[in-house]
C-alpha cells in the first residue's frame, strides 16, 4: 500500500534558522508530490508541488523542496524561517495508478520562537 | 468565488445518532475526497470519488458512508457504527481522473464534529 512518512512530528526553531522537514513515500511508480500548510485556524493550502521536470521546486513564501527519486524523498526547505511560518506542514503523494488517491503524511508541527 | 463549502463548521450530536456532513464544490472538479484529521495522525482518507455515481473506500471507511449523486456534492454520513466519531473532517476536490492528469487538491474549511 502507498504511504507517506514524515519523521519530524514537532520542530522548534528560532527565527532566521534554516529549516528542513523530511518526507518519504513508498511507491515505485510515477508520483505527484505536494507540501500543504495549515496555519492556525485556517484552511489547508498548497505550498508547492512537483509533477515532472526540475526536481527542485520553489513554492510560496520562500519554501522549496527537492524530489530525490532514488531516495523516495521530497524534503521541504527554507533557508531562514520567520515567526509567521508557525504552522502544521503536510506532505502528500498521488501515486499514478488505476485508483489514484491523495495520501497524506502525519504532519509536522513547526513552532518558531520570536 | 470558486471553492469548496463545508457545512456546518461545528456540529454536536448525541452518541448513537447518524449525522451527515455536507460538502459542495463549484470548481467543476471530478474527484472529491473526505479526510479525518486527528492530532498527531495527519489526514486519513475515509472515502473518495473520482466520478459521479462512483466512490471507493479509503483507509478508514468503517462506520462511514457517502454518496455522489451530483458532481458538485459529496456528503459524508457518520453512522452510529463509527466507534470514535469526534474529530475534524475535511473535504477536498481535485481535477484528476485516475492516472491521467497532474492535479492538486483544494480543501474546504472543515467541520468539527463532537459526539456527546
Amino acid at each position: 500500500a502507498q504511504s507517506v512518512s514524515q519523521h519530524n512530528h514537532h520542530v522548534i526553531l528560532s527565527e532566521a534558522a534554516s529549516l528542513e522537514l523530511g518526507c518519504n513515500y513508498s511507491y515505485g511508480g510515477t508520483v505527484n508530490l505536494f507540501w500543504y500548510v495549515q496555519y492556525p485556524g485556517q484552511h489547508l493550502q498548497l505550498l508547492l508541488k512537483y509533477f515532472s521536470g526540475d526536481p527542485l521546486v520553489k513554492g510560496i513564501k520562500g519554501f522549496e523542496a527537492e524530489f530525490i527519486k532514488s531516495k523516495f524523498s521530497f524534503n521541504l526547505r527554507k533557508p531562514s524561517v520567520q515567526w509567521s511560518d508557525t504552522a502544521e506542514y503536510f506532505c502528500a503523494v498521488i501515486a499514478y495508478s488505476s485508483a489514484s488517491k491523495i495520501i497524506f503524511g502525519s504532519g509536522t508541527r513547526l513552532s518558531i520562537r520570536p | 468565488d470558486g471553492g469548496i463549502t463545508q457545512s456546518p463548521k461545528y456540529l454536536f450530536r448525541k452518541e448513537g445518532q447518524n449525522v451527515t456532513l455536507s460538502c459542495e464544490q463549484n470548481l467543476n472538479h471530478d474527484a472529491m475526497y473526505w479526510y479525518r484529521q486527528d492530532p498527531g495522525q495527519g489526514l486519513r482518507l475515509i472515502y473518495y470519488s473520482q466520478i459521479v455515481n462512483d466512490f471507493q473506500k479509503g483507509d478508514i471507511a468503517e462506520g462511514y458512508s457517502v454518496s455522489r449523486e451530483k458532481k458538485e456534492s459529496f456528503p459524508l454520513t457518520v453512522t452510529s457504527a463509527q466507534k470514535n466519531p469526534t474529530a475534524f473532517y475535511l473535504c477536498a476536490s481535485s481535477n484528476g481522473k485516475g492516472a491521467t492528469v497532474n492535479t492538486e487538491a483544494f480543501f474546504g474549511q472543515g467541520t468539527r464534529l463532537t459526539v456527546v
